[in-house]
């Protein structure tokens, strides 16, 4: 069975432009969860979504949006880009939102802002 | 408010010697606690995990972790060290609160293993 998967790999855009990024979760995972991971540092929490509903959000301004579709793909939205938005972007899914669930990685889309 | 220190940013060991990464960690519930394990260029992939079952977790490549409530911690070890587990480690912390499943990190460990 396929993994969790991303994309793009790899991504560079300008300060002010807008992001998109997008994450197919494990064929059955109706969560999907996005995190930021600076470099160097631990992976941070962005959204969770379950059946398309946010069920959480980290401490990120508005600028950060996501959406969930009918087969629990997901896209994660970032707007007026900084140069501090520059992260890897790891996607995650898991069979249901309860924490005791394990969270399945994808490789990630590294994002780079100039 | 959940929180995650992990001790150490740097621990190189020499191969077949014992590993022990450390982490400690703050919650207001009982929590759940992870580990992760980070290769170059890949994504986060779970060694084990602490879901208020048996406080000695087996996890995978030989890794192991204690949860101890008295002292907050949840270290990782493993007895003999090998070249491949050379990555990046993670600790994590979530709450079991139906309905948000977040995770929160430590800012990582990175493994060196000597020959």
């Amino acid at each position: 069975d396929a993994g969790v998967t991303q994309s793009p790999t790899h991504l560079i855009k300008t300060r002010g432009q807008h992001v998109t990024l997008r994450c197919s979760p494990i064929s059955g995972h109706k969560s999907v969860s996005w995190y930021q991971q600076v470099l160097g540092q631990g992976p941070q929490f962005i959204f969770q979504y379950y059946e398309k509903e946010e069920r959480g959000r980290g401490n990120f301004p508005d600028r950060f949006s996501a959406r969930q579709f009918p087969n629990y793909s997901s896209e994660l939205n970032v707007n007026a880009l900084l140069l501090g938005d520059s992260a890897l972007y790891l996607c995650a899914s898991s069979l249901e939102d309860r924490a005791s669930y394990e969270q399945y990685f994808g490789p990630g889309t590294r994002l780079t802002v100039t | 408010a959940q929180s995650v220190t992990q001790l150490g940013s740097h621990v190189s060991v020499s191969e077949g010697a014992l590993v022990l990464l450390r982490c400690n960690y703050s919650s207001s519930v009982p929590p759940y606690l992870f580990w992760y394990v980070q290769y170059p260029n890949q994504g986060l992939q779970l060694l084990l995990k602490y879901t208020s079952a048996a406080t000695l977790v087996k996890g995978i490549n030989g890794f192991e972790a204690e949860f101890k409530k008295s002292e907050t911690s949840f270290h990782l070890t493993k007895p003999s060290a090998h070249m491949s587990d050379a990555a990046e480690y993670f600790c994590a912390v979530s709450q079991p609160n139906f309905g948000n499943e977040k995770l929160t990190f430590g800012t990582g460990t990175r493994l060196t293993i000597i020959p």
